[in-house]
């Protein structure tokens, strides 16, 4: 079956500490997303992806980092600077061919909680 | 004030009641709106999706659009137990926006009791 693997499903960060939350996909979608969900605000962006080798920056970044060296494949980088990473992380995707992604829906995966010790 | 705003309930209903679910939101370059339904500790799932104003109907869920209003509904005929969930509703411009950014609403607790 097709779809969109987050790992691991809980994950606790110690201070100081950089952690990685896996994403990958099989849909052959080459645009991946990461959001960040808090109780009562909805889906915030942090980072996408439209291409291998190429992301932007979304709505609320800091203390976030990202890579996308396969089309797969789209890690999220909790890093120290990011003061309140306690939240839970989705990965998303979706298909892009020549700038049309805005007339295709994204799909999520089952998300990864992150705490801190 | 928030860019779309919808309602957080928690929302409580008796099996086979219709529920309705609302969104507004500010935007009027919004041309696409998603409705999303949420398990706890899941992801969300993608229940309907649209263009414009007008209406779409899946089984027992019709979502409707009506942008000279800026206001969308979600709603829900013959509600299951299993349709106990969060829904969040989602939208998105075109051209400028053409990464696709999806802006949400906080999303509403239902409740279907037996």
């Amino acid at each position: 079956d097709g779809g969109i693997t987050q790992s691991p499903k809980y994950l606790f960060r110690k201070e100081g500490q950089n952690v990685t939350l896996s994403c990958e996909q099989n849909l052959n979608h080459d645009a991946m997303y990461w959001y960040r969900q808090d109780p009562g605000q909805g889906l915030r962006l942090i980072y996408y992806s439209q291409i291998v080798n190429d992301f932007q920056k979304g709505d609320i970044a800091e203390g976030y980092s990202v890579s996308r060296e396969k089309k797969e494949s789209f890690p999220l980088t909790v890093t120290s600077a990011q003061k309140n990473p306690t939240a839970f992380y989705l990965c998303a995707s979706s298909p892009w061919s020549s700038g049309q992604a805005y007339n295709q829906p994204q799909h999520f995966g089952d998300g990864t909680r992150l705490s801190i010790l | 004030q928030k860019e779309v705003e919808q309602d957080p309930g928690p929302l409580s209903v008796p099996e086979g009641a219709i529920v309705s679910l609302n969104c507004t939101y500010s935007n009027s370059a919004f041309q696409y709106f998603m409705w999303y339904r949420q398990y706890s500790r899941k992801g969300p799932e993608l229940l309907m999706y649209t263009y414009s104003s007008g209406n779409k109907e899946d089984g027992r869920f019709t979502a409707q659009v009506d942008k000279s209003s800026k206001y969308i509904s979600l709603f829900i005929r013959d509600s299951q137990p299993s349709d106990s969930a969060t829904y969040l509703c989602a939208m998105k411009g075109a051209g400028g926006t053409s990464y696709g950014k999806l802006t949400f609403g906080q999303g509403t607790i239902l409740t279907v009791h037996p």
